[in-house]
């Protein structure tokens, strides 16, 4: 099993509408949770961190869910420029601040 | 201010020949991460540098990768008698100690004929 899981997409969704990601990670231990945004060709870019209150940024809110490990974002009225791959990053226990980074959830926003 | 800043760019080397790529990391930042990243793949994680600490050597694939940092600040990735399979992007992270987001450069893109 992977450590961090997620649905490689792709989401193609009309500009305006509300589209949800979900990702799960192995390791309950886990201490740190992200979401990166990275664009075709770029390198990836911190979108959010995720808190266990759950957090919200604008459009975009994230939620963790520590009991059945799983990380999501929602991202609201969506636009054009939100196309891109979506990539769940997640601390690994004991320090190191090294994170793993699941494969990716591609989403397109059509007119 | 500055950002993770990674050279070269793109880089063509023939098979079996040694690479090596530069990093420079945001200023003040004291972890630097290196990664790869193959065509259509996740981010796989290479080595971790932190202060003075010993490196984490432990996603380095093979004993042709090594890397090193100095001063606490360049980091050099050398991949030595490159293979085909080494063609990808190497991407750099640094962030503040103690801190987890991490922040990355645009990436090297290796290619390896």
């Amino acid at each position: 099993r992977k450590e961090v899981e997620q649905d490689p997409g792709p989401f193609n969704v009309p500009e305006g509408a509300t589209v949800a990601f979900n990702c799960t990670y192995s390791n309950s231990a886990s201490q740190s949770f992200f979401w990166y945004r990275q664009d075709c060709r770029k390198e990836p870019k911190l979108l959010m961190s995720v808190y266990s209150s759950g957090n919200e940024d604008g459009r975009f809110t994230a939620q963790l869910n520590r009991a059945s490990q799983y990380i999501s974002l929602l991202i609201r009225d969506s636009k054009l420029s939100d196309s891109a791959t979506y990539l769940c990053v997640v601390g690994r226990p004991g320090g190191g601040n090294k994170l793993t980074f699941g494969t990716g959830t591609q989403l397109k926003v059509e007119l | 201010g500055a950002g993770v800043s990674q050279s070269p760019s793109n880089k063509v080397t023939e098979k079996g020949k040694d690479v090596e790529l530069r990093c420079d990391p945001i200023s003040g930042h004291t972890a630097l991460y290196w990664y790869r990243q193959s065509l259509g793949q996740g981010l796989e994680f290479l080595i971790y540098f932190q202060g003075n600490s010993a490196p984490d050597k432990s996603g380095l694939p093979s004993d042709r990768f090594s890397a090193e940092r100095t001063g606490g600040s360049v980091s050099t990735l050398t991949i030595q008698r490159t293979q085909q399979e080494d063609s990808a992007v190497y991407l750099c992270a640094s962030s503040v100690a103690a801190a987890y987001e991490q922040y990355f450069g645009p990436g090297t893109r290796l290619t390896v004929t």
